[in-house]
This record gives C-alpha cells, sequence and structure tokens, in this order.
C-alpha cells in the first residue's frame, strides 16, 4: 500500500512564528510532491510542489524534499491568521496521486 | 485561463437514486481525477480519465462509474444513492508532463437522505 502520512494536528503557532508542516510517503520511486492548502468548505488549492532533493522557496512558503529520507515538509514563515487552514501533502508516481489526510494549522493573532 | 468547473455546486437526493456529476477541465488539460472527502476518510481517489480512457482507479464499488468525453469533459455517475456517499466530490485536471500538478474544481456537495 502506496502511503503518504501527515501528523493531523491541529498545530497552533503564534502570528509571525515559522510553521513546520511533515510528510512521509512510502513509495520510493515517486516523481513529484505538492502541498495543497484548503480552507474549510473549500477545495484543495495548490502552493507548492518539488520534485528535486533540497529546498525551493515562493514567498513566505518553503518545501524541503528528502528522497533518501523519503520526507518533505513545508515551511510557512512569517505565519498569518489567514495561513489557518488544513495543510495536504501529495505525493505522483506513474499516474498515481496520493494524498495525506492533512494537517490542520491554527496561527493565533 | 480559467479553472476547473464543476456543476452543480450543491445536490440533495434520496436514498436509492442515481446521480450524475460534471467537470469541465482547465483548457488544454487532458486529464481529468476525482476525489470523494469527507470529514472522517479525507481525501479519497475514485478514478482518473485520459484522453477518454480510464488509466486508474481507486478502491471504490461500481456504483461509482465515470467516462470523460472527447472535449476532455467528465462525469461521474453514482448509482443507487446510499446515505454514506454524502461527501464534498472534487474534480482536478491536469496537463501530462512533469510535474504533473492537479488544479482542483470547487467541488460538488452532495447530500443522500
Amino acid at each position: 500500500q502506496k502511503e503518504v502520512e501527515q501528523n493531523s494536528g491541529p498545530l497552533s503557532v503564534p502570528e509571525g512564528a515559522i510553521a513546520s508542516l511533515n510528510c512521509t510517503y512510502s513509495d520510493r520511486g515517486s516523481q513529484s510532491f505538492f502541498w495543497y492548502r484548503q480552507y474549510s468548505g473549500k477545495s484543495p488549492e495548490l502552493i507548492m510542489f518539488i520534485y528535486s532533493n533540497g529546498d525551493k522557496e515562493d514567498g513566505r512558503f518553503t518545501a524541503q524534499l528528502n528522497k533518501a529520507s523519503q520526507y518533505v515538509s513545508l515551511l510557512i514563515r512569517d505565519s498569518q491568521p489567514s495561513d489557518s487552514a488544513t495543510y495536504l501533502c501529495a505525493v505522483y508516481n506513474n499516474n498515481d496521486m496520493r494524498f495525506g489526510a492533512g494537517t490542520r494549522l491554527t496561527v493565533k493573532p | 485561463k480559467a479553472g476547473v468547473t464543476q456543476t452543480p455546486r450543491y445536490l440533495i437526493k434520496t436514498r436509492g437514486q442515481q446521480v450524475t456529476l460534471s467537470c469541465s477541465p482547465i483548457s488544454g488539460h487532458r486529464s481529468v481525477s476525482w476525489y470523494q472527502q469527507t470529514p472522517g476518510q479525507g481525501l479519497q481517489f475514485l478514478f482518473e480519465y485520459f484522453s477518454e480512457t480510464q488509466r486508474n482507479k481507486g478502491n471504490f464499488p461500481g456504483r461509482f462509474s465515470g467516462r470523460q468525453f472527447s472535449n476532455s469533459r467528465s462525469e461521474m455517475n453514482v448509482s443507487t444513492l446510499e446515505l454514506g456517499d454524502s461527501a464534498l466530490y472534487l474534480c482536478a485536471s491536469s496537463q501530462e508532463g512533469p510535474p504533473y500538478e492537479q488544479y482542483f474544481g470547487p467541488g460538488t456537495r452532495l447530500t443522500v437522505t
């Protein structure tokens, strides 16, 4: 079974802090890795993707990938209350996209 | 470009009925995937279509079916509805080629009474 696992949270951080979200996956052949943000009652919104080992930065977001450890993370710098949402990790391999259950993040003013 | 559209947005059906949901992908996207999302089970993969062919299928009963048309628009059908089918049904489209990112539509909220 190809699994994608995330800590369900809730993860609570104060405004301005760094939020760190983690994801592990079981399929070593996975090619691409994605982070989606989902607000309550809305559909998932793609915020970042990464497919090479290392870090990828986009504004306040940094995705980190370590294929040897089968680990991908998302860092949110200067967290804002508007970042409060559920973050879904997704892993792609050979026409198969797998989603984690999501981590609920709350940013407190 | 316009995003992924789904119709209808909300639907109320009675047990035993059937329902058809529609999805129009982003222009140029040929792959369409369907997901069921419930609070208890999270995002569950139903099936994926590419060029009118089902390429991948999740672990759902045969009551759930889908198809894709030559213009890449897709429909999914659920027959003999059960109370447990109440969920948010999401459609996502993607281009072929890495990184294979998917873009979601707003979803159809199905309530079965």
